[in-house]
């Protein structure tokens, strides 16, 4: 079975500073990865997602996710936030053979001007 | 536009009252899923649905029902066996078939849910 775990439960950090939101995942197989965010009192939107291939991901809003195998790692990092980006951001594995993911249990960055 | 919606947005339940929940697509996606979101917990699977006429229970299924009668639309109906269901339920859809794992999922903008 694959799991998926958000180190941290919230993030602060401020306006124009660059911020990293972890995730690590275990599975006995090759894994599909995904960053999706939640704003306020919405549903999710995906962010980026790695499949296969480069290992580096660029998503929308500037963001952008290293997968690293060896570390079971997939980080999402952007390099100056600002204000706009204040949401919950979750994490999600899946493999080949399911029908569904699974989703970690959210990171929620705060920015502050 | 193509989408999901979902409502009503706000919904109150009286204890021992069954409330439905309604979720439509017109993105002509195959799969769709509710979740239930809790604070700090992420989002938990309680149904989903690859075709039309067939469902799976997900992880949390206990209190909850659905229905796939057609392809665009996908209820969940939250009865009074459900014990604790004041929550944020999000439905959402995907490419399902031949290989949905690596699609991604759509999701409509969620119904909060309070039990009086």
């Amino acid at each position: 079975a694959q799991s998926v775990t958000q180190l941290d439960s919230q993030v602060p950090v401020f306006e124009e500073a660059p911020v990293e939101l972890r995730c690590n995942y275990s599975s006995s197989v090759s894994v599909y990865l995904f960053w999706y965010v939640q704003y306020p009192n919405q549903g999710l939107q995906l962010l980026l997602k790695y499949l296969s291939g480069s290992t580096l991901v660029k998503g929308i809003n500037g963001f952008e996710a290293e997968f690293n195998k060896s570390q079971t790692s997939f980080h999402l990092r952007k390099p100056s936030v600002h204000i706009s980006d204040t949401a919950e951001y979750f994490c999600a594995v899946s493999v080949r053979s399911a029908s569904k993911i699974i989703f970690g249990s959210g990171t929620r960055l705060s920015i502050r001007p | 536009d193509g989408g999901i919606t979902q409502s009503p947005k706000y919904l109150f339940r009286k204890e021992g009252q069954n409330v439905t929940l309604s979720c439509e697509q017109n993105l002509n996606h195959d799969a769709m899923y509710w979740y239930r979101q809790d604070p700090g917990q992420g989002l938990r699977l309680i149904y989903y649905s690859q075709i039309v006429n067939d469902f799976q229970k997900g992880d949390i299924a206990e209190g909850y029902s659905v229905s796939r009668e057609k392809k665009e639309s996908f209820p969940l109906t939250v009865t009074s066996a459900q014990k604790n269901p004041t929550a944020f339920y999000l439905c959402a859809s995907t490419f399902d078939w031949p290989a949905g794992a690596y699609n991604e999922q759509f999701f409509g903008p969620g119904t909060r849910l309070t039990v009086l």
